[in-house]
């Protein structure tokens, strides 16, 4: 079985400082991580992906992630935001074989000061 | 433009009727996964169908079907519609058969059950 939890149903930072979004995943398989993101009434886009390659992973736009397996993270970051990531932010975890084959987290909503 | 396609964009319809959405993947995926977005729910898995073939099944009620013909595009079948069934439909392409690759969605059917 799998599952994801985002720690933070929402964020709030000032334009120009660090994001951090939490992830935390539980997996029976070896899992395929995934940082997805969705602007205000458009579809998903792929921010990055773990796929059992390097642990520390870059995505679009600036963004990061690093597996952690000890801990069953894959926390999000970006060393600063701007106005135009603000926007939802699902953590996916998928390798499973059926009816858990792909399971998204709540989301984070991340909204951005200027 | 991730090169999913999805009709239609919105649709209004009553309790009790039937309706069809389409999803044409990108070219060369051979997977296609439809997810259900609501308040409530949050994100989830419908069922993933691979060369034509029903692969998975995540949290599908029974009043609905999908199916994947050979050119590849696929529908998914809602029937005797509810109030709550009403929510955004996204079906995604990927190339691969363990959804451990990228997921490329389409921009999404609004269904709105009156």
């Amino acid at each position: 079985a799998q599952s994801v939890t985002q720690l933070d149903s929402h964020v709030s930072v000032s334009e120009g400082t660090p994001v951090l979004l939490r992830c935390n995943y539980s997996s029976s398989y070896s899992p395929s991580l995934f940082w997805y993101v969705q602007h205000p009434n458009k579809g998903l886009q792929l921010l990055l992906k773990y796929t059992s390659a390097a642990t520390l992973v870059k995505g679009i736009n600036g963004f990061e992630a690093e597996f952690k397996k000890s801990e069953t993270s894959f926390h999000l970051t970006k060393p600063s935001a701007h106005m135009s990531d603000a926007a939802e932010y699902f953590c996916v975890v998928s390798g499973g074989t059926s009816y858990d084959k792909v399971i998204f987290g709540p989301g984070t909503s991340l909204s951005v000061i200027p | 433009d991730s090169g999913v396609t999805q009709t239609p964009k919105h649709l209004i319809t009553a309790t009790g009727q039937r309706v069809t959405l389409r999803c044409s993947p990108r070219s060369g995926d051979l997977s296609v996964y439809w997810y259900q977005q609501s308040l409530d729910q949050g994100l989830q898995f419908l069922i993933q169908y691979y060369n034509g073939e029903e692969r998975a099944k995540g949290n599908i009620l029974e009043r609905f079907s999908a199916q994947q013909f050979p050119d590849l595009h696929s529908e998914l079948n809602l029937s005797s519609l509810e109030l709550g069934d009403s929510a955004l439909y996204f079906c995604a392409s990927s190339v691969d058969l363990w959804a451990r690759e990228t997921q490329y969605f389409g921009p999404g059917t609004r269904l709105l059950v009156l």
